[in-house]
């Protein structure tokens, strides 16, 4: 079975300063994807970044970075240059091969709060 | 832009009643999802639909019935439901090819309190 964990339920950061938000997984898949999502509090889910389980280099997107450790089974999300507008849920999660149509297993979230 | 929009935004329902959500999504995709997500709960996958046919359901109560008339539209429909039904429901679609990096699109969510 694949599980996602998030360990930090809430992280604050100074704006313009950088953040980790941790994500670890449990899998036997030898191909699997990993994604970043960020929930502001309007409720939508927003698409940031994809990490591809035989990518050879860290997936990046703008102010966004995925530090993938596959031995370690850690993808975390690194924002660089914070800002207030990031403060919001951030959902880690991972799609399995299965074919047709996409599963995603979610992990629990990390509230950010971007401070001045 | 708002690839997938969701209707209503928020909806209060007592036990009793039948009511629908609407999810429909402007991006040429072929799967849709529904989800739900409680407080302090990971998301929970609860229906998928690819080519308009049903692909998954996971242990879902008989009071929730899921409709997709075609690929741009899904429906969640609602009956007598019960108080811990109260979340969010989101939907998301996805090109529907197979593949790992598929990326699933979401709408807003629907907030749903069920009095």
């Amino acid at each position: 079975a694949q599980k996602i964990t998030q360990t930090q339920p809430g992280m604050f950061v100074q704006e313009k300063e950088a953040v980790t938000l941790d994500c670890t997984y449990d899998t036997s898949d030898p191909s699997y994807g990993l994604f970043w999502y960020k929930q502001p509090s309007s409720g939508e889910m927003i698409f940031l970044i994809y990490q591809g389980s035989y990518d050879q280099q860290n997936a990046t997107e703008g102010r966004y970075s995925l530090n993938f450790q596959k031995a370690r089974k850690s993808a975390n999300l690194v924002i660089s240059a914070s800002q207030l507008g990031d403060s919001a849920m951030y959902f880690c999660a991972m799609r399995r091969y299965t074919g047709t149509a996409s599963k995603l297993t979610f992990g629990t979230g990390t509230r950010l709060q971007v401070t001045l | 832009e708002t690839g997938v929009t969701q209707t209503p935004r928020h909806l209060v329902m007592g036990m009793t009643n039948k009511k629908s959500l609407k999810c429909e999504q402007h991006l040429g995709h072929n799967a849709m999802y529904w989800y739900k997500q409680s407080a302090k709960k990971p998301l929970e996958l609860m229906f998928v639909y690819s080519l308009e046919e049903r692909v998954e359901n996971n242990s879902v109560p008989s009071r929730f019935s899921p409709e997709c008339p075609n690929s741009s539209h899904l429906f969640l429909h609602l009956h007598t439901l019960q108080p811990e039904d109260s979340a969010l429901y989101l939907c998301a679609s996805s090109q529907g090819l197979a593949g790992v990096m598929e990326t699933q699109y979401f709408g807003p969510g629907t907030r749903l309190t069920v009095l």
